[in-house]
């Protein structure tokens, strides 16, 4: 299985601060007949279903605010929030879709400072 | 618009079953894999498999094998996730999800069904 971990596990920026988070996969999701990442970003909040930010390692889905990026290849990815919000206080999960099982990172924990 | 909408909320014995549905609108349901994927509290979101509506193919995650069983109704657009022999760590926040158009990123979710297993 190929194993997803997030680094810092919990955050805390200042509101209107730019907030990265990193994901490792344990073997490259980069598949080379189409060089695209099979790296996906979710974001969770209590009581609510995830929602996907960020596939393609750096395609943002439609109606995610332009402060959501993300970039990276092989094995290191990262999801940055360029200028804090207090709705984006929630638990952000990383996960590859380039084999089965698929798998997610740990998830880290964002708040506000 | 695509909505999955899910079954309501399960109290289970140990070593019991559970079956949770999981009904899709707004798309032609054959055309794209049912995910189910799992959140027990403090724990990570867990993949368990996919079932193809299209053929009835399933993946399951190993570490359900022989306890998973997906499958679907494609004259009700619904798919349905049993798990068995149920013990307190199947305690969980279960969801199902549909792919995107482009890959097989979950871009759909369902709502979740709480399961909980308690003596």
């Amino acid at each position: 299985d190929i194993v997803m971990t997030q680094s810092p596990d919990s955050l805390a920026v200042s509101l209107g601060e730019r907030a990265t988070i990193n994901c490792k996969s344990s073997q490259s999701v980069l598949y080379s007949s189409n060089n695209k990442n099979y790296l996906a970003w979710y974001q969770l909040k209590p009581g609510q279903p995830p929602k996907l930010l960020i596939y393609w390692a750096s395609t943002r889905e439609s109606g995610v605010p332009d402060r959501f990026s993300g970039s990276g290849s092989g094995t290191d990815f990262t999801l940055t929030i360029s200028s804090l919000q207090a709705e984006d206080v929630a638990v952000y999960y990383c996960q590859q879709y380039y084999t089965t099982p698929r798998t997610f990172g740990q998830g880290t924990k964002l708040e506000i400072k | 618009q695509v909505q999955l909408v899910q079954s309501g909320a399960e109290v289970k014995k140990p070593g019991a079953s559970v079956k949770v549905s999981c009904k899709a609108s707004g798309y032609t349901f054959t055309t794209y894999a049912v995910h189910w994927v799992r959140q027990a509290p403090g724990q990570r979101l867990e993949w368990m498999g996919w079932i193809n509506p299209g053929n009835g193919n399933t993946k399951y995650s190993q570490k359900f094998q022989g306890r998973l069983t997906i499958t679907t109704d494609t004259s009700a657009s619904t798919a349905y996730m049993e798990l068995s022999s149920l013990t307190s760590e199947d305690t969980a926040v279960y969801y199902c999800a549909r792919a995107g158009d482009t890959g097989d990123y979950l871009l759909y979710w369902g709502q979740g069904t709480v399961v909980t297993v308690s003596s």
